[in-house]
């Protein structure tokens, strides 16, 4: 999608090791999201950003954590894999007049054996 | 937690005919936003309706808001092929910045 790219789109991975997901943005955006989606779910907060180095929790935190060092990129990690955390993981970024615009990335597929 | 609920989970229906959505929400919100996902693919954004608003339109979409009710419609009128795909709502409350999705209906377009 226009101003946001994912990387990599495709990952698989083996359990117990550490992964790292990113998203860049060229829209300058305060807001920065990592959500993960699974069968059966809408999508599901994972962490977010509200600012260079400014981050929390979202529902499903648990074994993953952030950095955003800049403005354009927020990185996901998952600290040591495992099978549940085979997702499809999507970054969204938001601004726009009164921060009602969304942009999501094409997502990442990750697979955890 | 799950703010959207999305009814029905799968529907699917002639070419030509209408289709309508609908998401069940339970707190106040700013504004409720439609996205389509097509299979496999990322997430696009179809419209946002304000808690102000009670209806809105663009193209064959034709979006609805009761807050008395807390729910929402979609409405695709004519529906081709090309409008099979899930779609979901999400709901921005104002706090922790975030959108809250629903699980998504599965619209499936039969020629």
């Amino acid at each position: 999608d226009a101003g946001i790219t994912q990387s990599p789109r495709h990952k698989v991975t083996e359990t117990g090791t550490p992964v790292t997901l990113r998203c860049h943005q060229t829209e300058n955006h305060r807001y920065m999201y990592w959500y993960r989606q699974d069968p059966g779910h809408g999508l599901r907060l994972i962490h977010y950003s509200y600012g260079v180095k400014d981050t929390d929790k979202g529902e499903v935190s648990d074994g993953y954590s952030v950095s955003r060092s800049k403005t354009e990129d927020f990185l996901l990690t998952l600290e040591s894999a495992t099978s549940s955390q085979t997702s499809v993981y999507f970054c969204a970024i938001r601004g726009g007049r009164a921060n009602y615009l969304w942009t999501f990335g094409s997502g990442t597929r990750l697979t955890v054996v | 937690s799950q703010q959207g609920e999305e009814d029905p989970q799968a529907l699917s229906i002639q070419e030509g005919e209408n289709a309508t959505m609908n998401c069940s929400y339970k707190t106040s919100i700013n504004n409720l936003q439609w996205y389509r996902q097509n299979s496999g693919r990322g997430l696009v954004h179809l419209i946002l309706i304000r808690s102000n608003e009670r209806e809105k339109h663009s193209g064959r979409l034709r979006v609805t808001l009761d807050t008395s009710k807390k729910s929402s419609s979609l409405l695709i009128t004519a529906s081709r092929a090309a409008d099979t795909a899930s779609y979901f709502c999400a709901t921005d409350e104002g706090s922790n910045y975030q959108l809250i999705w629903g699980a998504g209906t599965k619209l499936i377009i039969k020629p």
